[in-house]
């Protein structure tokens, strides 16, 4: 079982409209969650970070984050062209006495905004 | 000013090669890492450094060895390329294991023919 799991889409999105994105992970111990975009040729960039239950809004962004479920989501309001791009859901661990608290990515949910 | 660069940017060499790249940070922090990015975008940790100390090593063949002179940098070193090491390469950094990794490097995409 895949540890951090996306849809890897495409998904189509009008322009104007909400992308909605998902993203599982199977270990509970998980401490921070994190939404990247990677736009094609590029490096990932940094757009949320969420730690605690519930919705945590920035601009056209907001996360969602459900511990208990295991599920964290990225809401995309009124998408533009230039949101055009693959999201990668990342998971934090917390630190243990055998792990540093690595950071583990999802394959990424390619979001395709149409005109 | 960036704030990882890593170099080269494009790596094409043949099968058994023996190659490098470097990575540089001047975000002052002390944790550094390298990751793969295979042809699914799948983004997977190789290594991560802290304070020159090696914390992280996945399972990557021991024909990848990095190395880390001091904090600001962390290189990679690859023997005897292979095409399954045909990837792109990303550089990080974060302020403590803990730290949030807010910035990547450019990447350096290798191609083993």
């Amino acid at each position: 079982q895949k540890e951090v799991e996306q849809n890897s889409g495409p998904l189509s999105v009008p322009e104007g409209a909400i992308a909605s994105l998902n993203c599982t992970y199977s270990d509970r111990v998980s401490q921070s969650f994190f939404w990247y975009r990677q736009y094609s040729g590029k490096s990932p960039e940094l757009i949320m970070s969420i730690y605690s239950n519930g919705d945590k809004e920035d601009g056209r962004f907001t996360a969602q984050l459900n511990k208990a479920s295991q599920y964290v989501s990225l809401l995309i309001r009124d998408s533009q062209p230039s949101d055009s791009a693959t999201y990668l859901c990342a998971v934090k661990l917390r630190p243990s006495t055998d792990s540093w608290g690595k950071l583990q990515f999802g394959a990424g949910t390619q979001v395709v905004v149409t005109p | 000013d960036t704030a990882v660069s890593q170099t080269p940017k494009y790596l094409v060499t043949q099968m058994g090669n023996d190659k490098s790249i470097k990575c540089e940070q001047n975000l002052g922090h002390d944790t550094m890492y390298w990751y793969k990015q295979d042809s699914k975008k799948f983004l997977k940790i190789m290594f991560s450094y802290n304070n020159k100390e090696l914390i992280i090593n996945e399972t990557v063949p021991n024909r990848f060895s990095p190395k880390s002179p001091d904090k600001a940098h962390l290189n990679l070193h690859i023997n005897s390329l292979e095409l399954g090491d045909s990837a792109v390469y990303f550089c990080a950094s974060s302020q403590g294991t803990g730290g949030v990794i807010q910035y990547f490097g450019a990447g350096t995409r290798l191609s083993v023919l």
